[in-house]
């Protein structure tokens, strides 16, 4: 039982360049999660979505997109990467969402924008 | 504004020296507090739900507490495969959790 997988695990991006954040759970859970955790900060949430087709945006959506064609993938899509985005991002899912998450984590993509 | 803060931000330990993290909260309506642990290099791993002031729950060295303004983390007589950083969150409602810093804990042999 693999969890959550995230691709890759580290990548530098230039300014500018776009690229995709790959998100996969094979626990058939319908509720997954984006966030991005910067040094001496909390979490915090990007977007999410509690079903395939379903996303909505979180507390810093801005500069990222994601979809939900299916259950099991949750891709992040960074358009015209910029420095302030330089952080290490966590996919994660839950079975159930709000006060009930138990959401189980990625082990993260670190990424570096120069 | 809603926040959650952690302390200390670091703590180191001798092995067998038990302690408290301190995990304070100003929030409009807390409807869940988490404690996750998240190793080096790793995603945070799930630990504890409580609901309200008063609940008490356990894993292995770990209790975690709860009052109407903060939550402590105790862990008893701690081992050095404890070390690593101790994450709390704080759900208002809905998807609006948020996350305190952490507190990164060192257990030394």
């Amino acid at each position: 039982n693999a969890g959550v997988t995230q691709t890759p695990k580290f990548r530098i991006l230039k300014i500018g360049q776009s690229m995709t954040l790959q998100c996969a759970q094979d626990m058939n859970h319908n509720y997954m999660y984006w966030y991005r955790q910067d040094p001496g900060m909390g979490l915090k949430l990007i977007y999410y979505s509690v079903g395939a087709g379903i996303t909505d945006k979180g507390e810093v959506p801005n500069g990222y997109n994601v979809s939900r064609s299916t259950t099991e993938d949750f891709p992040l899509r960074l358009e015209l990467a910029a420095p302030s985005q330089t952080s290490v991002y966590f996919c994660a899912s839950s079975y159930k969402g709000g006060i009930n998450t138990e959401a189980f984590f990625g082990q993260g993509t670190r990424l570096t924008v120069v | 504004e809603d926040q959650v803060t952690q302390s200390p931000e670091a703590l180191r330990l001798q092995e067998g020296e038990s302690s408290s993290l301190n995990c304070s909260y100003t929030v409009s309506g807390l409807r869940g507090l988490f404690w996750y642990r998240q190793d080096p290099g790793k995603g945070p791993e799930f630990l504890f739900t409580l609901y309200s002031a008063g609940e008490e729950k356990e894993k292995e060295r770990l209790k975690a507490t709860l009052t109407k303004k903060e939550s402590f983390l105790h862990i008893t007589a701690p081992k050095p495969e404890d070390s690593a950083t101790y994450l709390c969150a704080v759900n208002t409602g809905g998807f609006k959790t948020i996350f305190g810093a952490g507190t990164r804990l060192f257990v030394k042999a």
